[in-house]
């Protein structure tokens, strides 16, 4: 199975919104609400932000929101930081029980 | 203090098999699925199995499907991923992570282990 379509990166500049989007099939973004968003800095281990779609875990900043519209999935960054800067990952289940990753995006901070 | 640690570092040659190991404590382990993901230097996520650590129940991807078997010891609160036949393609730093209450929920990640294939 193919990975998640994300864009390959995605730039803005500070305090400014983007929109990351990942985009699956019926097997799985567009079937069912278990899509998660990860952020991973250089050298570190990847960082859960979102889940089942639109929930953020407890800790992570109200400036990640999460949604889903058909067989695409989006995040969006407000007010957008320095610290922003880095890969986010989308993944989602699948109708095979499995789970499958986005090829990932790359957030440039202008 | 809930974490997941894991082995460290190999460095294997072509054909050998490489056996990462992922050590759960703060927690039920037998409450949650232990995932395994891979990441080649420069390149995005790989998802390549769940292990149900209270059944013992296995799911592997197609890509290494028949070269990766992933195991658990409940009394360790241990899991296991080995790949065998390595080739230069698996060069990577394997992750294990712990699926949270919703599928495709990692809220836990060990901090990684890079495999170096090469003869």
């Amino acid at each position: 199975q193919s990975a998640l379509t994300q864009p390959a990166s995605v730039s803005g500049s500070p305090g400014q919104s983007i929109t990351i989007s990942c985009t699956g099939t019926g097997r799985d973004v567009g079937n069912y609400n278990y899509v998660s968003w990860y952020q991973q800095h250089p050298g570190k281990a990847p960082q859960l932000i979102i889940h089942d779609v639109s929930r953020r875990p407890s800790g992570v900043s109200d400036r990640f929101s999460g949604s889903k519209s058909g067989s695409t999935a989006s995040l969006t960054i407000s007010g957008l930081q320095a610290e922003d800067e880095a890969d986010y990952y989308c993944n989602s289940y699948t109708s095979s029980n499995t789970r499958i990753f986005g090829g990932g995006t790359k957030v440039t901070v202008l | 203090q809930v974490q997941l640690v894991q082995s460290g570092a190999e460095v294997k040659e072509p054909g050998a098999s490489v056996k990462v190991s992922c050590k759960a404590s703060g927690y039920t382990f037998t409450s949650y699925y232990i995932q395994w993901v891979r990441q080649a230097p420069g390149q995005s996520l790989e998802w390549m199995g769940w292990i149900d650590t209270d059944y013992g129940y296995t799911k592997y991807s197609e890509k290494v499907r028949g070269r990766v078997t992933i195991t658990r010891d409940t009394s360790a609160s241990e899991a296991y991923m080995e790949l065998r036949s390595l080739t230069s393609e698996d060069t990577a730093v394997f992750y294990c992570a712990r699926e949270g209450r919703s599928a495709s929920t990692f809220d836990l990640w060990g901090q990684g282990t890079m495999v170096i294939v090469s003869s």
